[in-house]
């Protein structure tokens, strides 16, 4: 079985311009999670889907930062402007359930100059 | 909202010797305590976890304990090996929204 894939795995840009980064869940499994990883810290949650649905983007700043799950399957976050801050690792993550195991893909590292 | 400490932030043991990562977490609605393992360049991988009616758990060599009283919880390596040798975050959840910890970078000298 195919785990959770992220495009692309690295991604360097300049402050001021826009990224966007992909994820493809596990066959099945409904809900979709963001997380921003910072050097040195754990995960944390930018953003849950229930199929197409946003149900928890609380952590999300919206002047900058928006997703999209269409079709309830691959889902996209984007940042335009970007600034130097977010410089990270943007973790996606699936899960069959909510609660349940939560299965991560490899991330994306953005590098913001 | 809930806030979890996790130590040591460094770990070095000798192959063979045990390894315990020690976490506290605030809120005591929390129900749910996973371990994830993070290697360089992977993201974290689910190693072990307990729920709250539940006090220890075993699974080979490693093994996760819980004290819903004093709100810790705790990841015992026994044996260990340089495979081992990783990032380790603790997580504490009452719902579907994870609080990591900071992190364990565990080094197992050959």
């Amino acid at each position: 079985e195919a785990g959770v894939v992220q495009s692309p795995r690295y991604k360097i840009i300049e402050k001021k311009q826009p990224v966007a980064f992909w994820c493809n869940p596990i066959s099945g499994h409904n809900t979709l999670y963001w997380y921003l990883q910072n050097l040195g810290q754990g995960p944390e949650l930018l953003i849950r889907y229930e199929n197409e649905e946003a149900v928890d983007d609380s952590q999300l700043p919206k002047d900058r930062f928006s997703a999209e799950r269409l079709k309830g399957v691959d889902s996209t976050l984007k940042i335009q402007p970007a600034e130097l801050g977010d410089s990270a690792v943007y973790l996606c993550a699936s899960s069959y359930r909510d609660p349940g195991e939560q299965f991560f893909g490899p991330g994306t590292r953005l590098t913001v100059l | 909202g809930e806030n979890v400490e996790q130590h040591p932030s460094t770990l070095s043991v000798q192959e063979g010797d045990s390894a315990v990562i020690k976490c506290t977490y605030s809120d005591s609605a929390s129900n749910y305590f996973p371990w994830y393992k993070q290697e360089l360049g992977k993201g974290p991988q689910l190693i072990i976890d307990i729920r709250s009616n539940v006090g220890e758990k075993k699974d080979q060599r490693i093994a996760v304990t819980l004290n819903k009283t004093a709100k810790h919880f705790s990841l015992h390596i026994t044996e260990t090996q340089p495979e081992d040798s990783a990032v380790y975050f603790c997580a504490a959840s009452k719902s579907y929204k994870l609080i990591f910890g900071s992190g364990t970078r565990l080094l197992v000298r050959p």
